[in-house]
């Protein structure tokens, strides 16, 4: 079973749509996070949830928002797509109160045309 | 947001060399500091995690070191292997519940 699963892997779309990302954990962590990984590769913090608190970084777009159906889950939604936004998307889920590590998904490879 | 600084940003080196990195980190209100190691293509895996000044981690080859007071850290990798070359990241966080936040990691190359 995989720990963190996001779907899909890959996903081509026109600038100007709405889109969704599917992220799932399931080892019962209490918060979930949003990564971007940018053209140098690196991990910039999007949104952070753990179930009682969202905590946004101010400088991702509001056209960005995270939804929680429930503790396991945590989409990404992205409206009005631009080409800025082509890039990897990793979600993460951790125990925070017991200060264990991340778990990774396999991420999620957004092109936008 | 917090400012985690990583350096070198990338090294080369031949197998069996000893190699380290070091993270820098926000000391204040410190909570936790962790390292990944991050092969192209597949997802960051974490390493350690550590918490308390002074703490030193170690699993095979690779080990690392803490220091809160100061706010670094230090990645350790004895006799690299071309297995090693990966990108190691390293993440902090400042209270519970909040994100980790990444350096930009360092990128080690080993050739055999």
């Amino acid at each position: 079973d995989t720990a963190v699963s996001q779907t899909p892997k890959y996903l081509v779309t026109q600038m100007g749509n709405d889109k969704s990302i599917k992220c799932e954990q399931n080892l019962g962590h209490d918060t979930m996070y949003w990564y971007k990984q940018d053209s140098k590769k690196f991990l910039k913090i999007m949104f952070s949830y753990n179930n009682k608190e969202l905590i946004i970084n101010e400088t991702v777009p509001n056209r960005f928002s995270p939804k929680s159906p429930d503790k396991a889950h945590l989409n990404l939604h992205i409206n009005s797509l631009e080409l800025g936004d082509s890039a990897v998307y990793f979600c993460a889920s951790s125990q925070v109160s017991s200060n264990t590590e991340a778990f990774f998904g396999q991420g999620t490879r957004l092109t936008v045309v | 947001i917090l400012n985690v600084e990583q350096s070198p940003q990338s090294l080369h080196v031949q197998e069996g060399d000893s190699t380290n990195f070091t993270c820098s980190f926000p000391s204040s209100n410190f909570y936790a500091l962790h390292w990944y190691r991050w092969e192209t293509a597949k997802s960051p895996e974490a390493l350690f995690v550590m918490t308390l000044n002074g703490d030193e981690k170690k699993k095979g080859r690779i080990s690392a070191t803490l220091n809160t007071k100061e706010g670094y850290s230090y990645l350790y990798i004895k006799g690299s292997q071309p297995e090693d070359s990966a990108t190691y990241l390293c993440a902090s966080a400042n209270q519970a519940g909040t994100a980790l936040i990444f350096g930009k990691g360092t990128t080690l190359s080993v050739s055999s």
